[in-house]
C-alpha cells in the first residue's frame, strides 16, 4: 500500500524565496494534516483539513504560510517569503476521520539560507 | 494545548537489554499512541491503547494505558540496533478532538 507521500524530500534555497511543499494522503483518507519539526520545538501541527476544508489553521506561525488542499488527493503547503528560522522539516500526515491514528509521510527537510 | 512530558529525554544502553520509557499529561486521555520514528523518515505508529489499562503487544514491544488515564507505558524487550530511533507518544483527550503529541524519547543501542 501506498503510503503518505511528500516531495521534495529536501529543499535548500535562499531566504525571501517562495517554498512550496507537496503532499499525497493515503487514498481514502478523509483527513490530512501538516507538520513542523524542530529540535527546539519537537513536532508542532501546523494546519489541518477535514474532507478538503480547512478545519484548524491556528498553529500556523504567520501570514507568510498557507496551505491548500484542492482535492482529496493532494495538498500543498507553502512559505512566501521564506526566512531561515522556518528551517525545519516538514511532515504531512492523514488518516481516515479527525480522530483517527496519523499515519506520515518521509517529510521533506527544508534549508532556508 | 495540552501537556505531553516524555521521559526520559533519551536513553542510551546495551543491545539485548530492556528498555522502559512513560508519557504522562496533566489531563484524562482517552485514547493513547506510540510512534517511533527512524532517522531521515516520519514517524511510523507503532501501538495505539483505547481503554484504561490495556496492555498490548506488538512483537518485543508492550505499552500499557494507565489505569489513571494520565500516563501511559512502552516497554522493549531485548532491544536491537534496528531500535535505535526516536519514540513519541501521542493522547487524545476524547475522541471529538485532536491528538497532541509528546517530546520524544531517543534510543541509542550500543551493540
Amino acid at each position: 500500500d501506498a503510503g503518505v507521500i511528500q516531495s521534495p524530500r529536501h529543499e535548500v534555497t535562499e531566504m525571501g524565496q517562495e517554498v512550496t511543499l507537496r503532499c499525497k494522503p493515503i487514498s481514502g483518507h478523509n483527513s490530512l494534516f501538516w507538520y513542523r519539526q524542530t529540535m527546539m520545538r519537537g513536532l508542532e501541527l501546523l494546519i489541518y483539513f477535514n474532507n478538503n476544508v480547512p478545519i484548524d489553521d491556528s498553529g500556523m506561525p504567520e501570514d507568510r504560510f498557507s496551505a491548500k488542499m484542492p482535492n482529496a488527493s493532494f495538498s500543498t503547503l507553502k512559505i512566501q517569503p521564506s526566512e531561515p528560522r522556518d528551517s525545519a522539516v516538514y511532515f504531512c500526515a492523514s488518516s481516515l476521520g479527525r480522530f483517527q491514528p496519523q499515519h506520515f509521510g518521509d517529510g521533506t527537510r527544508l534549508s532556508i539560507l | 494545548g495540552q501537556q505531553l512530558n516524555q521521559s526520559p529525554q533519551s536513553m542510551f544502553i546495551q543491545e539485548g537489554e530492556d528498555v522502559s520509557m512513560n508519557c504522562t499529561s496533566s489531563s484524562i486521555f482517552n485514547t493513547w499512541l506510540w510512534y517511533k520514528q527512524d532517522p531521515g523518515e516520519g514517524p511510523v505508529l507503532l501501538i495505539a491503547l483505547y481503554k484504561a489499562g490495556e496492555l498490548t503487544s506488538n512483537g518485543r514491544l508492550t505499552a500499557q494505558f494507565g489505569i489513571t488515564r494520565k500516563d501511559s507505558f512502552l516497554n522493549i524487550s531485548a532491544s536491537i540496533p534496528s531500535d535505535v530511533g526516536i519514540y513519541f507518544c501521542a493522547g487524545q483527550v476524547d475522541t471529538g478532538n485532536q491528538f497532541y503529541f509528546g517530546t520524544g524519547t531517543s534510543l541509542t543501542v550500543i551493540p
